[in-house]
């Protein structure tokens, strides 16, 4: 069964430096999505993305976020000056179509450190 | 903005037993789609199933089914005959009819099952 994959599994970083998170989204899926979880806490949304544009972000996607799809596979959330707030599991997801019938399926995520 | 509830923090079940993890929500909206997702220890979200607002029959996947109460914006998870593989955190999420929207979820609810 087709599923959504991430790399790496675990990123640890120093305060300040940039980071890439990597996704791979199932293969005939058009909308992608990034979430992220705080340790202990609810999954918040960060942006969705389709046809090359971000198509929504929350009010937690602020400059120093920014997505891409660098060819036709991957799907990256770029972090530029990591803080210490940014520690969660960042989880990406992908859906077949955008309509909110389409269920969205999500990657194993991507633990993210910051010391 | 919508918001979606999850009042049992954590539950326990014995396990073969019955257990139901509750969920409350809050739109204006009469169009829209419900969501219960598993996050075990490996903390990877499993869509586990689904209900759309427009339908009167609740879903049911193998033992897990829902009870929707769309008046009451009620959407409880029941988890029959509970095995050793169901102890993780339950998430319900809430997803608007309104173009690409992400998904909101709960806080979660952690469920043990005990041997």
């Amino acid at each position: 069964e087709p599923e959504v994959t991430q790399t790496p599994s675990h990123q640890v970083t120093q305060m300040g430096q940039e980071v890439i998170l990597r996704c791979v989204p199932i293969s005939n899926h058009l909308y992608f999505y990034w979430y992220r979880q705080i340790l202990g806490q609810k999954v918040e949304f960060l942006v969705s993305f389709y046809n090359n544009e971000i198509s929504e972000k929350s009010e937690i996607f602020d400059d120093q976020f920014s997505v891409e799809r660098p060819d036709g596979s991957n799907f990256t959330l770029k972090i530029r000056s990591t803080k210490l707030e940014d520690s969660a599991m960042y989880f990406c997801a992908s859906s077949e179509a955008g309509g909110y019938t389409d269920t969205q399926y999500f990657g194993p995520g991507t633990r993210l450190t910051v010391l | 903005a919508q918001t979606v509830t999850q009042s049992q923090p954590e539950m326990s079940v014995q396990e073969a037993e019955t257990v139901t993890l509750s969920c409350t929500y809050d739109t204006s909206e009469s169009d829209y789609y419900l969501f219960w997702y598993k996050q075990p220890p490996s903390r990877q979200m499993i869509l586990v199933i689904r209900q759309e607002a427009y339908k009167q029959q609740n879903a049911t996947e193998n033992r897990f089914s829902v009870n929707f109460q769309k008046a009451a914006k009620s959407f409880s998870l029941k988890i029959s005959d509970s095995q050793l593989g169901d102890a993780a955190m339950y998430f319900c999420a809430y997803r608007s009819s309104s173009g690409n929207t992400p998904l909101v979820f709960g806080k979660g609810t952690r469920l043990s099952v005990i041997a």
